[in-house]
């Protein structure tokens, strides 16, 4: 199956510095990576779409200027955490739609946990 | 408002047994239904999914069955395994509506099979 990988699988940082997560399909192309957020024992929660080229759209309430994405390539998005915080604390985890595949199906990273002290 | 809905939050099944976890949904433009399977600190595996032309689909001991007119769907495992102790999340989406083919997951359900 389509295979999607995260770095780093965890991280711990100081508050107000800025950390970079990379998503990669490493097997296809993906034309639009989703990013998400999960906090514990709740559901996932889309932040945002990023498609290849263009400007990444966030969902309501997901401050555009503290996740910075960037989907430079069909295989590469990155989130940017911007002057992380203790609430930014949380597991991260981005899935990539198959160019060539259905249309629906999404494949998932392993996820980023992220900490902020 | 809630789109997908999964009302249990855990489910305690004896090994061997039929697990069977719900979803219930409340957009009717809703097309195409997915189940994942996902364990702590790690990222959702795709399990199984139904289009809505059909009523049921099976995989293995995985079988989903979709009911159009009351909005739900169902996964049935059997038999259970200690293994398949883990969060399920069911997620919907539409090809041609306001999700745009994005997914629209429920809560989770958390299930525990027990030796």
């Amino acid at each position: 199956g389509a295979v999607v990988s995260q770095h780093p699988s965890r991280v711990i940082c100081k508050s107000g510095t800025s950390v970079k997560i990379e998503c990669r399909s490493l097997d296809f192309q993906a034309t639009t990576m989703f990013w998400y957020r999960q906090f514990p024992k709740q559901s996932l929660m889309l932040m945002a779409t990023s498609n290849e080229g263009s400007k990444a759209t966030y969902e309501q309430g997901v401050e555009k200027d503290k996740f910075l994405i960037n989907h430079a390539s069909l295989t590469l998005s990155t989130l940017t955490v911007t002057s992380a915080h203790p609430e930014d604390s949380s597991f991260y985890i981005c899935s990539a739609r198959d160019r060539a595949g259905f249309y629906n199906e999404q494949f998932f990273g392993p996820g980023t946990r992220l900490t902020v002290l | 408002d809630q789109q997908v809905k999964q009302n249990s939050p855990s489910l305690s099944v004896q090994e061997g047994r039929i697990s069977i976890l719900n979803c219930d949904y409340t957009n009717s433009m809703f097309d195409y239904f997915l189940w994942y399977k996902k364990y702590p600190a790690e990222g959702p595996t795709f399990l199984i999914s139904i289009s809505s032309i059909k009523d049921k689909n099976e995989d293995g001991r995985f079988t989903v069955f979709l009911n159009k007119s009351a909005k739900h769907l169902s996964l049935h495992i059997v038999p259970s395994q200690p293994g398949d102790s883990a969060v399920y999340f069911c997620a919907a989406s539409d090809n041609y509506g306001g999700s745009q083919g994005n997914l629209i997951f429920g809560k989770g359900t958390k299930l525990s099979v027990k030796p």
